[in-house]
């Protein structure tokens, strides 16, 4: 079974610029959560989907930053336009069950420059 | 908010030797623990949870322990390999894996 996949591994882009950032859940996981760990710090939850729908928002850092999951699948995060504290790793992680052991992909490490 | 303090940031044993990763939670209501590892170029694995109804869980050379009246948990390795080294995260969580995470704890295991 794919575990979780995020695209791109990597990007750097100059302050300004817009990125788009990918996650693909595990199949058939409702749950898809966005995490961000800025310059070795703590790694910092962004927001939770169930499904297509925002459950939890919370963690979004400002209206630069926008999450998609249409039809529930995949989702999208981007960022527009970057600054440079917007530097760090972004991690996307999915569950079946929101009590249940989130499973974390590789992470797209994010540079803006 | 929960917040989520994590020591030492490094840690540096010889293979063999036992290493200890410490926690300490600021919300009463946190009811769930996971320890996660994470290697070069991977994302945070899972390596062992224990929730706020049980003190200590062990799974083979890991265990937890958990303190709710301290508000503490800790991280036990015992007979390190150099295949431990890794980023040790610990987390906090109230409810629904909205994850409150610590720093980190770089671990390096000498042989």
């Amino acid at each position: 079974e794919a575990g979780v996949t995020q695209f791109p591994s990597h990007s750097v882009i100059e302050k300004g610029q817009t990125v788009t950032l990918r996650c693909d859940p595990i199949s058939g996981h409702d749950n898809l959560y966005w995490y961000r760990r800025v310059m070795g710090k703590e790694i910092k939850f962004l927001l939770h989907f169930v499904k297509e729908s925002k459950q939890d928002e919370s963690g979004m850092p400002n209206n630069r930053f926008l999450a998609e999951r249409t039809g529930g699948t995949y989702s999208t995060l981007k960022v527009q336009p970057a600054e440079l504290e917007d530097s760090g790793v972004y991690f996307c992680a999915s569950s079946q069950d929101a009590r249940q052991e989130a499973f974390f992909g590789q992470g797209t490490r994010l540079t803006v420059v | 908010g929960e917040n989520v303090e994590q020591h030492p940031s490094t840690l540096s044993v010889q293979e063999g030797d036992s290493a200890v990763i410490k926690c300490t939670y600021s919300d009463s209501a946190s009811n769930y623990f996971p320890w996660y590892k994470q290697e070069l170029g991977k994302g945070p694995q899972l390596i062992i949870d224990i929730r706020s109804n049980v003190g200590e869980k062990k799974d083979q050379r890991i265990a937890v322990t958990l303190n709710k009246t301290a508000k503490h948990f800790s991280l036990h390795i015992t007979e390190t390999q150099p295949e431990d080294s890794a980023v040790y995260f610990c987390a906090a969580d109230t409810g629904f894996q909205k994850l409150v995470f610590g720093t980190g704890t770089r671990l390096l295991v000498s042989p």
